[in-house]
């Protein structure tokens, strides 16, 4: 079972901020979260990942709750490209598999 | 760099036929995933490769799918016989070798997909 929960659908402005939240009250200490979207029917893009400390790259930040038991993925800019399905995955370190869940639907609009 | 690749990009084919799956994957990756969606569910994990051991198969769903990743470079799926819920779309990823404590926690990269049909 997806060790994750994410809101089924969110819309946002396009050139505004988009905030995709994620719980993962579960997570253990060595559990790495991962974000990765979908769009279309292409395979899963990598977005960004962290442990504890919150990180940015070019695409996204991300921020995890000093807890770690939720996160959020921050698209700064959200362009009409950035529709897509957004998933928040955490990996047991014991294994590499991915577990994924529903994942949020994130609508850009014009 | 080239990406994951994958091989058909859609396959058609009859219930009780037989099905060949190719990936490819990013150069020097010693990890390999098969993952697949079927109709209206999530995206599930098939099996893992290191190079060419499997480490992990406990998504397989039945005897009828068999992977193999001969020499540690590319990976094959094959569905025999395919029965009409395997359609959906199987994904391959991979990622770089770096061990279960590797400190940046190697993401994997996915391919497009095959999308198969089972009639």
């Amino acid at each position: 079972d997806a060790k994750t929960t994410q809101p089924p659908s969110m819309d946002c402005a396009e050139g505004r901020a988009a905030n995709l939240p994620c719980n993962h009250s579960t997570i253990s200490g060595n559990e790495y979260v991962y974000w990765y979207r979908q769009i279309h029917s292409q395979g899963p893009q990598y977005i960004i990942h962290g442990l504890k400390n919150n990180e940015t790259n070019e695409m996204a930040s991300l921020i995890i709750t000093e807890d770690r038991k939720s996160s959020t993925l921050i698209l700064p800019h959200a362009t009409l490209r950035d529709t897509a399905v957004y998933y928040c995955i955490v990996r047991d370190p014991g294994t590499y598999k991915y577990i994924f869940g529903t994942g949020t639907r994130l609508k850009v609009l014009a | 760099e080239a990406g994951v690749t994958q091989f058909p990009s859609h396959s058609v084919i009859e219930k009780g036929q037989t099905v060949t799956l190719r990936c490819d994957p990013i150069s020097g990756h010693d990890n390999l995933y098969w993952y697949r969606r079927v109709m209206g569910k999530e995206i599930k994990f098939l099996l893992h490769f290191v190079k060419e051991s499997k480490q992990d198969e406990s998504g397989m769903p039945n005897n009828r799918f068999l992977a193999e990743r001969t020499g540690g470079t590319y990976s094959t799926l094959k569905v025999q016989p395919a029965e009409l819920e395997d359609s959906g779309v199987y994904f391959c990823a991979s990622s770089q070798t770096g061990g279960l404590a590797y400190p940046r926690g190697h993401e994997q990269f996915f391919g497009p997909g095959t999308r198969l049909t089972v009639l």
